[in-house]
C-alpha cells in the first residue's frame, strides 16, 4: 500500500506559467514533508519542506501548502522557468526516520 | 564538501555474484540511508543508521541484502547472491540526526545479468 501518491506521472506548463504539483498521503503520523528535484542520472536534490505544525511554506519562487485534513499537500512554482523541467518527488517522515517517496512527477516547462 | 559520494556509479555483473556498493556520507553526518529505486516501486528506503548502528532493516528485501557502516564515514550495501530483479539505481544519502532533509548522492546503477 503506498502511503505517499503523486496521481500525475507528468506535467507540461508554458513558461512563465504557475506549475502545480500535487501529493496524496495516507498516513497521518507523518509530520514532516518534503519535496526533493531529480535530474536525469543524478540524485534527488532537497527543495523546499514544510512541518505539520504549518499549512504553508515559501522559498523564493517555490511554495508548498499543506491541508491535513485532506492529507493533501502541493508544490507551486511561480514563475515556472526551463531549468524547472525536472522529476518532482514528494516525501515524508514520521520523526525523521527515513523518507517515504512517491513515485515522482516529470514536470516539463514549455518554451 | 563534496556530498555524497557513491561509487561505484555503474556495475554490470553476472546473476549469482557479490555486488558490493559503497557510500561516504557528508563529513558530520550521523544519520545514513540507502534507497532503491526502480520503475515499479520508486523510491524505497532500504535501511537506515544512526552513529553508524543499524536502526529500521525493515525496508531490505531479503537476506541476500546486507548493509553495514564501520565507522562515521564509510557504509556498504552487499548482495550475495546477485539475481537480475535487484537491478535498480540505489541511492545512499545522508543527513544530521533529527533533521528530515537528507542529501543524496549520484546513485549506483546496477545491471544483473
Amino acid at each position: 500500500d503506498q502511503q505517499v501518491k503523486q496521481n500525475s506521472p507528468s506535467l507540461s506548463v508554458q513558461e512563465g506559467r504557475i506549475s502545480i504539483l500535487n501529493c496524496d498521503y495516507t498516513n497521518s503520523m507523518f509530520d514532516y514533508f518534503l519535496w526533493y528535484k531529480k535530474y536525469p542520472a543524478e540524485g534527488p536534490t532537497f527543495l523546499i519542506s514544510i512541518s505539520s505544525i504549518k499549512d504553508k511554506n515559501e522559498d523564493g519562487r517555490f511554495t508548498v501548502f499543506l491541508n491535513k485534513s485532506a492529507k493533501h499537500l502541493s508544490l507551486h512554482i511561480v514563475p515556472s522557468q526551463p531549468g524547472d523541467s525536472a522529476v518532482y518527488f514528494c516525501a515524508a517522515s514520521v520523526r525523521a526516520d527515513g523518507l517515504t517517496f512517491g513515485k515522482g512527477t516529470h514536470l516539463i516547462i514549455q518554451p | 564538501d563534496a556530498g555524497v559520494i557513491q561509487s561505484p556509479r555503474h556495475e554490470v555483473t553476472e546473476m549469482g555474484q557479490e555486488v558490493t556498493l559503497r557510500c561516504k556520507p557528508i563529513s558530520g553526518h550521523n544519520s545514513l540511508f540507502w534507497y532503491r529505486q526502480t520503475m515499479m516501486r520508486g523510491l524505497e528506503l532500504l535501511i537506515y543508521f544512526n552513529n553508524n548502528v543499524p536502526i529500521d532493516d525493515s525496508g531490505m528485501p531479503e537476506d541476500r541484502f546486507s548493509a553495514k557502516m564501520p565507522n562515521a564515514s564509510f557504509s556498504t550495501l552487499k548482495i550475495q547472491p546477485s539475481e537480475p530483479r535487484d537491478s535498480a539505481v540505489y541511492f545512499c544519502a545522508s543527513s544530521y540526526t533529527g533533521f528530515t532533509e537528507a542529501f543524496f548522492g549520484q546513485g549506483t546503477r546496477l545491471t544483473v545479468v
